[in-house]
């Protein structure tokens, strides 16, 4: 099964500063990256993702980058706001399956 | 979008008591359903996959004899803890692929179980 490595486990930046978290993956057959972001208490909210056939996506200030020889994908986040805190959790899969969440990274933006 | 409706959101029980989380996909037919437990300051940890009109799928180490999932039709699947004890207390949290219909994944609200 996918085996899910999240770095740090802790990030705090200030406010404007920029925000990389980086996940590893042992499942060469993953074909979707998508990162999800969890407010205390509730759902996790898909933020971005990436599929397979693509190396980067950018969405305003976050963007994803994949490395599938390297088989790792990270999270970038540019300009960071206080409402940027929260944790954070990248969960590779092969598409259908089971999301296979890593231990998150608690980012705290500080103002 | 996609929408999964959880109910309920939260719920207290005495321990030897069950309790049933229901998982409705409002918009979409779900044909598998992801059971998630997450415990406080932890990631999400799957507990089971369900396939309409199939047996579960359980992940290793997590007792099918305890909790108890059904999947009797597309729209509708239900997780019940049965003979709670406090340390099942979680946050209990479903998840839908929405495949065709849309793109990724759409979860339930979660539900806070507290037994005592």
């Amino acid at each position: 099964g996918e085996n899910v490595e999240q770095h740090p486990s802790t990030l705090s930046v200030q406010e404007g500063d920029s925000a990389v978290i980086k996940c590893t993956y042992s499942d060469s057959a993953s074909n979707y990256f998508p990162w999800y972001k969890q407010e205390l208490g509730k759902r996790p909210q898909l933020i971005i993702d990436i599929r397979s056939n693509v190396g980067e996506k950018k969405d305003q200030r976050i963007a994803v980058t994949l490395n599938k020889t390297a088989k790792h994908f990270s999270l970038h986040i540019t300009e960071t706001q206080p409402e940027d805190s929260a944790v954070y959790f990248c969960a590779p899969n092969q598409a259908g399956t089971a999301l296979i969440f890593g231990k998150g990274t608690t980012l705290s933006v500080s103002s | 979008g996609a929408v999964v409706s959880q109910h309920p959101s939260w719920v207290i029980c005495k321990s030897g008591t069950s309790v049933k989380i229901e998982c409705r996909s409002l918009d979409f037919q779900a044909t598998t359903m992801f059971w998630y437990r997450q415990f406080p300051k932890q990631s999400l940890m799957l507990m089971a996959t369900s396939n309409e009109g199939s047996k579960a799928t359980y992940e290793q180490g997590v007792e099918k004899d305890k909790f108890l999932i059904n999947h009797a039709s597309l729209t509708l699947s239900t997780l019940t803890v049965t003979s709670a004890h406090p340390e099942d207390s979680s946050f209990y949290i479903c998840s839908a692929d929405t495949g065709g219909t849309y793109s990724g994944y759409t979860f339930g609200s979660g539900t806070r179980l507290t037994v005592v």
